[in-house]
């Protein structure tokens, strides 16, 4: 159980295009996904917090007009890259926590390779 | 400011050594969360430890929060190729306790 999937694994872009990354909860219902930025050999850096039915919560730092963030379903959290620069290639890694639970582990989808050219 | 430092930062060893990884914070935590994250893929959750003192062994893992609940270590016994990747310990914000920060994270490698 617990498994989180991300669609696509890797896309590479041309600078200026837009670019949507899924993240779906496939055994459980979700109401809080979370979206992390990862860069080689380091740690994760959380992004914004995306909350079902209501708008994400951006951490300091992070551009709201240029990571858009959509949590349209209990199973579904959208990340769109907009207007993508080669500063933004990067792994992007979406997290889930069950509603049913009170623990406050995540579990993490696969990760996004994002290229921009 | 929560913070959780990891200590090494990189380790790379012969397998069948033993090895053990620091998470350290001034902050006290509710509960840590160790995961290994392997090159490419998302972090997978090793354990979650809640209580001070708490130790819990996972085969050749065995983790340890402190006593004060402001750090934890994982030590690996006999590591084995398999065992290679970035470990992070994760620990719930303060006030926020649906996020969670993430430790500096231990990159390690294990040579056969």
């Amino acid at each position: 159980g617990a498994v989180v999937s991300q669609h696509p694994s890797r896309v590479i872009c041309k600078s200026g295009t837009s670019v949507k990354i899924e993240c779906r909860s496939l055994d459980f219902q979700a109401t809080t996904m979370f979206w992390y930025r990862q860069f080689p050999k380091q740690s994760l850096m959380l992004m914004a917090t995306s909350n079902e039915g209501s708008k994400a919560t951006y951490e300091q730092g992070v551009e709201k007009d240029k990571f858009l963030i959509n949590h349209a379903s209990l199973t579904l959290s959208t990340l769109t890259v907009t207007s993508a620069h080669p500063e933004d290639s990067s792994f992007y890694i979406c997290s889930a926590k069950d509603r049913g639970t009170v623990l406050v582990e995540q579990y993490f989808g696969p990760g996004t390779r994002l290229t921009v050219t | 400011t929560q913070l959780l430092e990891q200590s090494p930062q990189f380790l790379s060893i012969q397998e069948g050594e033993n090895l053990t990884v620091y998470c350290n914070s001034s902050s006290v935590f509710s509960s840590l969360q160790w995961y290994r994250q392997e090159p490419g893929e998302g972090p997978v959750l090793l354990v979650t430890v809640v209580t001070g003192g708490e130790v819990k062994k996972l085969k050749r893992l065995t983790f340890q929060f402190g006593d004060a609940r402001k750090d934890s270590s994982l030590h690996i016994t006999a590591a084995q190729p398999g065992d290679t990747g970035l470990y992070l310990c994760a620990g719930p914000w303060r006030g926020a306790t649906n996020k969670l920060i993430f430790g500096t994270g231990t990159l390690l490698a294990v040579q056969p």
